[in-house]
């Protein structure tokens, strides 16, 4: 079946645009999760929704980042008044249930570049 | 300190060698582990899980210290395909978020 999937693959903005990611998780998945993933490290936790609410962001790292899954389906990161230290590749991932012990499924990430 | 760490190589081995990996954690807290690998420009898969009685999976061997917070992976007979980036990483209490280490290189070469 169809895996997650994020649009745009690929992102480049000025300083100081904003810029609104994508995640369709997989069908059917109550977890959803972003991640940032700076170059040669590996990906840090930025939020967490379980069906529509927004359970945790306590890793959205200002007030310039948002995020949003209305429908408890497809999520939106947000990022305003983008800075160079945003760039990086972000990461969604979804989960089936509510427990830790269920795998969480990444899609392809965004690639953000800040010029 | 990172709460996830891993030595970042990279690993350069010949093909069938075995090679090890280790990882620590500092939250005590943490209740699943995993072993997840990422192809360069690609995202993090899951390998597999780690469970206090060590587990394997055909090549692959994982262990968990539970009392000094550590985790392992034994890779045999290394193949090609074994290059990648692997990544340790840890579940918090709380069962959400995944905390991931920086990841370990491996290039295995012919």
């Amino acid at each position: 079946g169809a895996g997650v999937s994020q649009s745009p693959r690929y992102k480049v903005a000025k300083r100081g645009q904003d810029v609104a990611l994508r995640c369709d998780p997989i069908s059917g998945h109550v977890s959803l999760f972003w991640y940032q993933q700076a170059l040669g490290q590996g990906p840090e936790f930025l939020t967490y929704f379980q069906n529509e609410a927004q359970l945790d962001k306590s890793g959205l790292p200002s007030d310039r980042f948002f995020a949003e899954r209305p429908e408890g389906s497809v999520s939106t990161l947000k990022i305003q008044r983008t800075q160079q230290e945003d760039s990086a590749v972000y990461l969604c991932a979804s989960r089936l249930g509510t427990s830790g012990h269920y795998e969480q499924y990444f899609g392809p990430g965004t690639r953000l570049t800040v010029t | 300190r990172k709460e996830v760490e891993q030595d970042p190589g990279p690993f350069n081995v010949p093909e069938g060698a075995t090679v090890a990996f280790n990882c620590t954690y500092s939250n005590s807290a943490s209740q699943s582990f995993f072993w997840y690998r990422q192809d360069c420009r690609k995202e993090p898969k899951l390998l597999m899980s780690v469970y206090s009685s060590g587990n394997e999976d055909g090549r692959f061997t994982a262990q968990l210290n539970r009392a000094s917070q550590y985790i392992s992976l034994l890779i045999r007979d290394s193949k090609l395909s074994d290059s990648a980036t692997y990544l340790c990483v840890v579940n918090s209490d709380a069962g959400n978020m995944l905390t991931f280490g920086g990841g370990t290189r491996l290039m295995v070469k012919p």
